[in-house]
């Protein structure tokens, strides 16, 4: 019930297409799903967010896309480029829970081609 | 550079022994989360303290402790340790107690238990 989980596990794509990663959960009190990057060497960093109120948010060439009654949420990233090659995490929390404890997928490393 | 600060960057160390990881926030943030990541468990939640008490927990082992100080900073002592412990220890802070705040992590601290 408190998994998120995220698919693929990597991903290769060229320059200038779409990376597309997906994510399902199950528990139907989780009502924030970050998206989080990671580089190399580095803590992740939060990259865009979404309600379970909205089906798409866009911020750029990054777009999260959600489907409440499906349990499912994935992140489109347009006109990929070789600097959005590292890992991403998907993420939900529920907010209600008094805690801002965070349940991660188990992360997809993108690899951008140039 | 995020704002938070992870010290040690790196540790190695025997098995059975003890130590401490220290993490300061960044500047105005009150809530810590402690992030274990490894290869094969992704990103798991250990603990959460938000101005000083703890808030929420995970699936934290009893060798496991944390504290937050008055000065916000806080620190993650290991002890009893084992093989399995060698991860990537990420500290993350937030302005406020939920995780739709955002997380700012560290860069974090690599353990390697020998």
């Amino acid at each position: 019930q408190q998994q998120v989980k995220q698919s693929p596990q990597s991903l290769i794509v060229q320059k200038g297409g779409i990376s597309i990663i997906n994510c399902a959960y199950e528990n139907t009190a989780f009502d924030y799903f970050p998206w989080y990057q990671q580089f190399p060497g580095k803590g992740p960093a939060l990259l865009i967010a979404i309600r379970p109120d909205v089906s798409e948010k866009k911020e750029g060439r990054f777009t999260i896309s959600f489907n409440k009654s499906a349990k499912q949420f994935s992140l489109h990233i347009m006109d990929s480029q070789p600097g959005d090659s590292a890992t991403y995490f998907c993420a939900a929390s529920n907010d209600s829970s008094n805690t801002g404890k965070l349940i991660f997928g188990q992360g997809t490393t993108l690899q951008v081609k140039p | 550079d995020s704002g938070v600060t992870q010290t040690p960057k790196h540790l190695i160390t025997a098995t059975g022994q003890r130590v401490t990881l220290r993490c300061s926030p960044r500047s105005g943030d009150l809530s810590v989360y402690w992030y274990q990541q490894s290869l094969d468990q992704g990103l798991q939640f250990l603990i959460q303290y938000y101005n000083g008490e703890e808030r929420a927990k995970g699936n934290i082992l009893e060798r496991f402790s944390a504290q937050q100080f008055p000065d916000l900073h806080s620190e993650l002592n290991l002890s009893s340790l084992e093989l399995g412990d060698s991860a990537l220890y990420f500290c993350a802070s937030s302005v406020g107690d939920r995780a739709n705040y955002g997380y700012t992590f560290g860069s974090g601290t690599r353990l390697t238990v020998v």
